[in-house]
């Protein structure tokens, strides 16, 4: 069974500051790997999708690698704002066609001003 | 990008009622849908998935008879939380998936709705 680990569980950072958020699964059978942000009491807004044949995504400030034979991946969020502060969910899609995302608990950040 | 809604975004209710919620793909069909439950703190569970025109597959331990679920068409599916116990009380989120060739088919969230039951 697919198991999602997010580190840290909580992160508070000052505003400008560049920070990596980690995730590991173990099973390295995916389809591809999602980084969602939820605000609180809000639905999930994806932020990046990464096939697994792919090694990085990149959106803006975000960017974010795969490395599937190692089952890891970081999302790296630069020049930090208080505007990103939320709980960042990743989200692995094992190969299984009609399957569907296996989620980790998530990394609560804080960016301060 | 696609649209997910979902109604209502908020609902307090007895203990013993039903409560329906609704789940709407606007701007495309959605051949596979989802439905998770999310604890506070905690992250999303998925509770079943069901494709437009078939039975729901739920998952271990989620029980088909309280929550039922109706995939009535691409665009719609509702769960309906039946004789809901305050242990009910959690934040349910559906997803809908196009189910484009190759794969290539993103999941699109809804916003949510929070369950209260007094």
């Amino acid at each position: 069974k697919q198991e999602v680990t997010q580190i840290p569980a909580a992160l508070s950072v000052p505003e400008g500051e560049n920070l990596v958020l980690n995730c590991s699964f173990t099973d390295s059978a995916i389809y591809n790997l999602q980084w969602f942000r939820q605000d609180p009491g809000k639905g999930l807004t994806s932020l990046l999708l990464i096939q697994s044949s792919q090694r990085e995504q990149t959106s803006g400030r975000l960017n974010a690698s795969l490395d599937k034979s190692s089952g890891r991946s970081t999302l790296y969020i630069a020049a930090s704002q208080p505007g990103d502060s939320a709980t960042y969910l990743c989200a692995v899609r094992p190969l299984l066609r009609y399957s569907t995302l296996t989620f980790g608990k998530g990394t609560m950040l804080l960016v301060s001003p | 990008g696609a649209v997910v809604s979902q109604h209502p975004s908020r609902v307090i209710c007895k203990s013993g009622t039903s409560v329906k919620i609704e789940c709407r793909s606007l701007d495309f069909q959605a051949t596979t849908m989802f439905w998770y439950r999310q604890f506070p703190k905690q992250s999303l569970m998925l509770m079943a998935t069901s494709n437009e025109g078939s039975k729901a597959t739920y998952e271990q331990g989620v029980e088909k008879d309280k929550f039922l679920i109706n995939h009535a068409s691409l665009t719609l599916s509702t769960l309906t939380v039946t004789s809901a116990h305050p242990e009910d009380s959690s934040f349910y989120i559906c997803s809908a998936r196009q189910g484009l060739a190759g794969g290539a088919d993103t999941q699109y969230f809804g916003p949510g709705t929070r369950l209260t039951v007094l």
